[in-house]
């Protein structure tokens, strides 16, 4: 089955402590994002990569960091910089803008963080 | 003001009804608009695209106003498995990404 999956759906973390999300794609899509939802807000852009070994940052990167080593997966760290951490994270991945058929983008189940 | 700006609701109407939901944008240059639902919890779901011209799929109709920045969605008879958040999607014309409104929360009553 295609598809994204993000891990853990649940992640409970002490103030302080960094902690990565994971983020895998069987899609061979080039391009993977990610986004932060909060109770009642649309979802905002953490960072996005349209190639791998390269990514951009989104609205509001502050306090978080990303890698892109291989096309299939985009972790995510929250570290203790981050100053409001608890919230709904979403993956996604999309065709290339540059060269694809598709604006639309995929997104995985999501993990809840929760920062004690 | 809000890139994208939608009624948060709730919307509650009873089963068969007809209910619309509109959403505007700040950005002249956009170039492509969606319609995203988002069930309690879950992730959200392209429900369709919003071309120049309307489309329509089954009983969902999008149609976008590129005059007056403002795109629609229409559900004609409404099902209880409508229930869900519906968010508003614009690409931003100059840099490709996407900008989600904070969704538009659709209740549907027996």
């Amino acid at each position: 089955d295609g598809g994204i999956t993000q891990s853990p759906k649940y992640l409970f973390r002490k103030e302080g402590q960094n902690v990565t999300l994971s983020c895998e794609q069987n899609l061979n899509h080039d391009a993977m994002y990610w986004y932060r939802q909060d109770p009642g807000q649309g979802l905002r852009l953490i960072y996005y990569s349209q190639i791998v070994n390269d990514f951009q940052k989104g609205d509001i990167a502050e306090g978080y960091s990303v890698s892109r080593e291989k096309k299939e997966s985009f972790p995510l760290t929250v570290t203790s910089a981050q100053k409001n951490p608890t919230a709904f994270y979403l993956c996604a991945s999309s065709i290339d803008r540059r060269t694809g058929y598709t604006d639309e983008q995929f997104f995985g189940p999501g993990t809840r963080l929760t920062v004690l | 003001r809000k890139e994208v700006e939608q009624d948060p609701g709730p919307f509650n109407v009873p089963e068969g009804a007809t209910v619309a939901f509109n959403c505007t944008y700040s950005n002249s240059a956009s170039q492509s608009f969606f319609w995203y639902r988002q069930d309690c919890r879950k992730e959200p779901k392209l429900l369709m695209s919003v071309y120049s011209s309307g489309n329509e799929d089954g009983r969902f109709t999008a149609q976008l106003n590129r005059a007056s920045q403002y795109i629609s969605l229409l559900i004609r008879d409404s099902k209880l498995s409508d229930s869900a958040t519906y968010l508003c999607v614009v690409k931003a014309g100059n840099t490709g990404k996407l900008i989600f409104g904070q969704g538009t929360t659709l209740q549907v009553k027996p």
